[in-house]
């Protein structure tokens, strides 16, 4: 099983600041990776695909990178709107499944 | 616009089955797949399948095999997940997705996502 470790669990910041969260692959997924950010309540949502790709409609200060077993999103600039939970995704095998991580969430400090 | 409309909450007992419905509209419903993700009480989401609409084939994670059925009907554009032999540990949101970027694009994410439907199960 491929599994996925995002630090930190919780993540105190300002608006305004820069916020960077990592995950970790315990094997390479080569760039099959992605990343959701989801409110209470709701369903996740697509923030970016293999690992660097922002998906239409996400605003530019959100941005992905890494390769193999380490990845990270940035938000250069938190906004009011960004408070949420953000997992990472692998979804390059099938079998057993596609994993997703454990979640960090982005709280106001 | 695309939207995933899902069924309403379920209560079960402990062993029975329950079968969510997933209804698509907006988009071609056999180009692209319908993945199923599951978010026990806590954080952590699940994935547990998808199904491509087009011919029915299904992939499931082997966590959920044998247990599992996802189905479509394509007259309604209607997806169909069944989870059998329910535990309380099966108690959770389900909700489902679509795959990002059509059935030709594989391995892919999930872009539109269903509003979720709860699943108690308790005795």
């Amino acid at each position: 099983d491929i599994q996925m470790t995002q630090s930190p669990s919780t993540l105190s910041a300002s608006v305004g600041d820069r916020v960077t969260i990592t995950c970790r692959a315990s094997q390479s997924i080569s760039s099959w990776l992605a990343w959701y950010q989801q409110k209470p309540g709701t369903a996740p949502k697509l923030l970016v695909y293999q690992a660097s790709n922002l998906e239409s409609g996400v605003p530019s200060r959100f941005s992905g990178s890494g390769s193999g077993t380490e990845f990270t999103l940035t938000i250069s600039s938190l906004q009011p709107d960004d408070f949420a939970t953000y997992f990472c995704q692998q979804y390059k095998t099938y079998s057993p499944g596609h994993t997703f991580g454990g979640g960090t969430k982005v709280e106001l400090k | 616009q695309v939207q995933l409309v899902q069924s309403g909450a379920e209560v079960k007992k402990p062993g029975a089955s329950v079968k969510v419905s997933c209804k698509a509209s907006g988009y071609t419903f056999t180009t692209y797949h319908i993945h199923w993700v599951r978010q026990a009480p806590g954080p952590g989401l699940e994935w547990m399948g998808m199904i491509n609409p087009s011919g029915g084939s299904t992939t499931y994670a082997q966590k959920f095999q044998g247990r599992v059925t996802m189905t479509r009907d394509t007259s309604t554009g209607t997806v169909y997940m069944e989870l059998g032999s329910l535990t309380s540990d099966d108690t959770a949101v389900y909700y489902c997705a679509r795959g990002w970027g059509g059935v030709v694009t594989i391995p892919a994410p999930q872009d539109y996502w269903g509003q979720g439907t709860l699943v108690t199960v308790s005795s």
